[in-house]
């Protein structure tokens, strides 16, 4: 099956800082979105991008699916940007709606 | 439009006990799935269905049933609780094909314990 790997594993910022987290998976994707799932277990729908790119308040996010990866962007984090994000992907030869996510970037933003 | 609900919220069970999780959408969604999510990790796909009636293993399918008898229900039955299915369950559906999006909707979850 499809393989996602997330990258940084932990990040640490301080207030005000950005940031990029980075998302690689292993065959052509019907469906990419970003999750954060803030510290208690809510899990937030960030952005569905499959390819291209898309901008939400501080945060982006860009798809380059030729070179099957994906970037988001933090800017000027906050405290509340704080918990997991998660990516996962649905691949071309799946068949239902099958989510493989990724083992998570845990971002920690400190006053 | 409440999207994708999920009951109940918390849930401690026994070893042996028997129980159903409870997941419904009012979007008219074809297709929906259940995941679960251990401690620091991903989540992993349980089960789905791809319409009334049709359902289909995952990737961790052992101990769990489910059944699609309408478009909106799709519940997850424990038949014989184990500590090793202690974990929180994620409900998620969304449109079928190609001409709709592929994104999918979470539930809120549901936290289980087995003790």
């Amino acid at each position: 099956g499809i393989q996602v790997e997330q990258s940084p594993p932990d990040l640490i910022l301080q207030e005000g800082a950005n940031s990029t987290l980075r998302c690689n998976f292993s065959d052509s994707v019907n469906n990419l979105q970003w999750f954060h799932q803030n510290p208690w277990g809510q899990l937030i729908n960030l952005f569905y991008i499959p390819s291209g790119t898309k901008q939400n308040g501080r945060l982006s996010a860009t798809t380059v699916a030729t070179e099957r990866y994906s970037l988001l962007y933090i800017s000027s984090s906050q405290t509340t940007d704080s918990g997991v994000y998660f990516c996962a992907v649905e691949g071309r030869e799946t068949s239902g709606s099958r989510l493989t996510f990724g083992e998570g970037t845990q971002l920690t933003v400190n006053p | 439009n409440a999207g994708v609900t999920q009951t109940p919220k918390f849930q401690v069970l026994k070893t042996g006990q028997s129980m159903t999780l409870q997941c419904a959408q009012d979007m008219n969604h074809e297709y929906m799935s259940w995941y679960r999510q251990d401690p620091g990790m991903g989540l992993r796909l349980i089960h789905y269905s791809v319409g009334a009636g049709i359902t289909d293993q995952g990737e961790v399918p052992n101990g769990y049933n489910v059944s699609r008898s309408t478009t909106e229900d799709f519940p997850l039955r424990l038949l014989s609780a184990a500590p090793s299915q202690t974990s929180v369950y994620f409900c998620a559906s969304r449109r079928q094909g190609a001409k709709w999006s592929y994104e999918q909707y979470f539930g809120p979850g549901t936290r289980l314990t087995v003790t």
